[in-house]
């Protein structure tokens, strides 16, 4: 069965003190595997897009990496806006659909 | 570029009742999605369109789940009858010839 697993679940942590997520997936022929920042109250906003093994992306303090079976998001440096729900899904060969994990909740703290 | 726009943004209704959910993909976009997620879970996919046409709606509870994208653009989706399980916020997101779907601020559904 098509499987998700982000951990931690929750995750808090002091300005500047970096640190890592983890997605692990179970799923035949993946496809692309992405990453969005989730607000409250808001939609899930775009943020990086991985498709193969040894793939790596950045976007200011963040940073994206794909592993056959894992990916990571390392944060590094954060600050209070980085706190935010970190949503990670995949898509297989011959579809478009999207399967969520169930999100990392980030706290910054100052 | 505008994003994709959702109404409204939230709605209370009792169960038994019906409600109806508009979305408006980014212009250009063919495919449009509707997911819904429910407190402290991922987004799950409900239906997707490209263009005019249904692509996947196998997560799509037909009993009482509808959705039509007349024109290829606007989307509707509806609940009729409404249960107490449906409470959730329900997502459009839509993409272009890149892969990245790009989602609007849902709709957040409360039924009591």
């Amino acid at each position: 069965e098509d499987q998700v697993t982000q951990s931690p679940e929750a995750l808090r942590l002091q300005e500047g003190e970096s640190s890592s997520l983890n997605c692990s997936y179970t799923v035949s022929g993946l496809r692309g595997l992405f990453w969005y920042r989730q607000d409250p109250g808001k939609g899930p906003e775009f943020l990086f897009t991985l498709y193969s093994a040894g793939e790596e992306k950045e976007k200011e303090r963040l940073k994206a990496t794909l592993t056959k079976k894992e990916s990571f998001l390392h944060i590094t440096a954060p600050k209070p806006e980085d706190s935010a729900t970190y949503l990670c899904a995949v898509r297989k060969y011959n579809t478009d659909k999207l399967i969520f994990g169930t999100g990392t909740r980030l706290q910054v703290f100052p | 570029e505008a994003g994709v726009a959702q109404s409204p943004r939230y709605k209370i209704i009792e169960k038994r009742q019906s409600v109806a959910f508009w979305c408006n993909p980014i212009s250009g976009h063919a495919t449009l999605y509707w997911y819904q997620q429910i407190l402290g879970q991922g987004p799950k996919l409900l239906i997707q369109f490209q263009n005019n046409g249904v692509v996947d709606d196998s997560q799509l509870p037909k009993d009482r789940f509808s959705a039509e994208r007349l024109k290829g653009v606007d989307s509707t989706l509806k609940i009729q009858p409404a249960k107490l399980e449906d409470s959730a916020v329900y997502l459009c997101a839509s993409s272009g010839i890149r892969s990245e779907q790009y989602f609007g601020p849902g709709t957040r559904l409360t039924v009591t």
